[in-house]
């Protein structure tokens, strides 16, 4: 159990492009889902929380208006990473928990932008 | 705001020997701790975590890690690795109705 999926695994786009990233909890309902991102040989950075039904909660630093998230349902949240550029290039990861304390992560989405 | 220290960026050990990967964490409240795995180009697998009671907690894969509330520290060992465990390990920490904050990972390499 508590399973979560990410959709593509790989995308490599252009420069100005939009690439959306799905993020599933497979066979549990998610209520809030976070998503990360990993540069090379870095940690894990808390981009922001997805809650379903409202906006986003993001960290410091992040840009709302470039990384879109949509919670649309207990068991899909999207970040759509728009008008992509080559510094956007990084492994992004979400989560998704039952409980406050535990969160299982999806297998990550590779995203290079040429 | 707390934060995660993990000393050792790169760990490197022979196989079959044991190994300690350091783990201490900032915080002046109660926390959850955590041990992530990730294998190269793959999501984390969570190795084990302590919530609350017996401070040796053991997970997956043959690892246990004990929670020290004065050292604030939360080691990982195992007495024997494998080949298999080479790997990035993450520790992470999160307070009640907080995010997970994540360590800057170790490197653990097994050599033959």
């Amino acid at each position: 159990g508590a399973v979560v999926s990410q959709h593509p695994s790989w995308v490599i786009c252009k420069s100005g492009t939009s690439v959306k990233i799905e993020c599933r909890s497979l066979d549990f309902q998610a209520t809030t889902m976070f998503w990360y991102r990993q540069f090379p040989k870095q940690s894990l950075m808390l981009m922001a929380t997805s809650n379903e039904g409202s906006k986003a909660t993001y960290e410091q630093g992040v840009e709302k208006d470039k990384f879109l998230i949509n919670h649309a349902s207990l068991t899909l949240s999207t970040l759509t990473v728009t008008s992509a550029h080559p510094e956007d290039s990084s492994f992004y990861i979400c989560s998704a928990g039952t409980t406050k304390e535990t969160q299982y992560f999806g297998p990550g989405t590779r995203l290079l932008v040429l | 705001a707390q934060s995660v220290t993990q000393l050792d960026s790169q760990v490197p050990v022979f196989e079959e020997a044991p190994v300690e990967l350091r783990c201490n964490y900032s915080s002046s409240v109660s926390v959850y701790l955590f041990w992530y795995v990730q294998y190269p180009n793959q999501g984390l697998q969570l190795l084990l975590k302590y919530l609350s009671g017996s401070t040796l907690v053991k997970g997956i894969n043959g690892f246990e890690a004990e929670f020290n509330k004065s050292q604030t520290s939360f080691h990982l060992r195992k007495p024997s690795v494998h080949i298999s465990d080479t790997a990035e390990y993450f520790c992470a920490v999160r307070n009640q109705g907080q995010n997970f904050v994540f360590g800057p990972g170790t490197r653990l390499s097994v050599l033959p």
